[in-house]
């Protein structure tokens, strides 16, 4: 079974700029998640999805990051314009259905924002 | 707010036994889980407890869990050098949604 993916690996961007993360979850799995996960802390939920409907999108910071979740399946995170504190590991994940369900995760993008 | 806590380092010798606490504040958590992170990677779950349980075990490794005061702990029996890693704590509400996770506590095992 294929895990979730995300692309890119490793991005480094001036601040000001904007930039997008790609996540593609196990198939089938109904909810995704989005975290954040700055060096040396714990991951924060930014976003969760359910198909492709928000439930819970408190933490994310909405003046500056945005995500959809188009058809239920992939899922792109974008953050425009970039601060020095965005700098930090994009954590996607995935279960079945959000409830009582494990989550898997991807090996996440880190951005670098200089 | 919720908060989960625990210790950052831990240094344990190769076929000892490690044990990772993590306290958290919400009283209303129905899931307690332990992942774990090795470099480069997402996070995998090991273990997780329901909070009406006190006790877990599978394999090596060992959850205890005091709803009283909020404690949850990770035995690894026989510690590897391949247990090397940051184990995360989290705790999560009767949904399974809004999971709160701890800072990580970073494992290190010596030959």
């Amino acid at each position: 079974e294929a895990g979730v993916a995300q692309s890119p690996r490793y991005k480094i961007i001036e601040k000001r700029q904007s930039v997008a993360f790609w996540c593609n979850p196990i198939s089938g799995h109904a909810t995704l998640y989005w975290y954040q996960q700055i060096l040396g802390q714990g991951p924060k939920l930014l976003i969760q999805f359910q198909n492709n409907g928000v439930v819970d999108d408190s933490q994310l910071p909405k003046d500056r990051f945005s995500a959809e979740r188009l058809k239920g399946v992939d899922s792109t995170l974008k953050i425009q314009p970039a601060k020095l504190e965005d700098s930090a590991v994009y954590l996607c994940a995935s279960s079945l259905d959000g409830v009582n369900t494990e989550a898997f995760f991807g090996q996440g993008t880190r951005l670098t924002v200089v | 707010g919720e908060d989960v806590e625990q210790s950052l380092f831990l240094s344990v010798r190769e076929g000892d036994s490690s044990v990772i606490n993590c306290t958290y504040t919400d009283s209303s958590s129905t899931y307690l889980y332990w992942y774990k992170q090795e470099p480069g990677a997402g996070l995998q779950l090991l273990t997780y407890i329901f909070s009406n349980m006190d006790m877990k075990q599978d394999q090596r490794l060992t959850v205890l869990l005091n709803k009283k005061d909020k404690h949850l702990s990770l035995r690894i029996a026989d510690t590897q050098t391949g247990d090397s890693a940051i184990y995360f704590c989290a705790e999560s509400d009767t949904g399974g949604f809004k999971t709160i996770f701890g800072a990580g506590t970073r494992l290190f095992v010596k030959a």
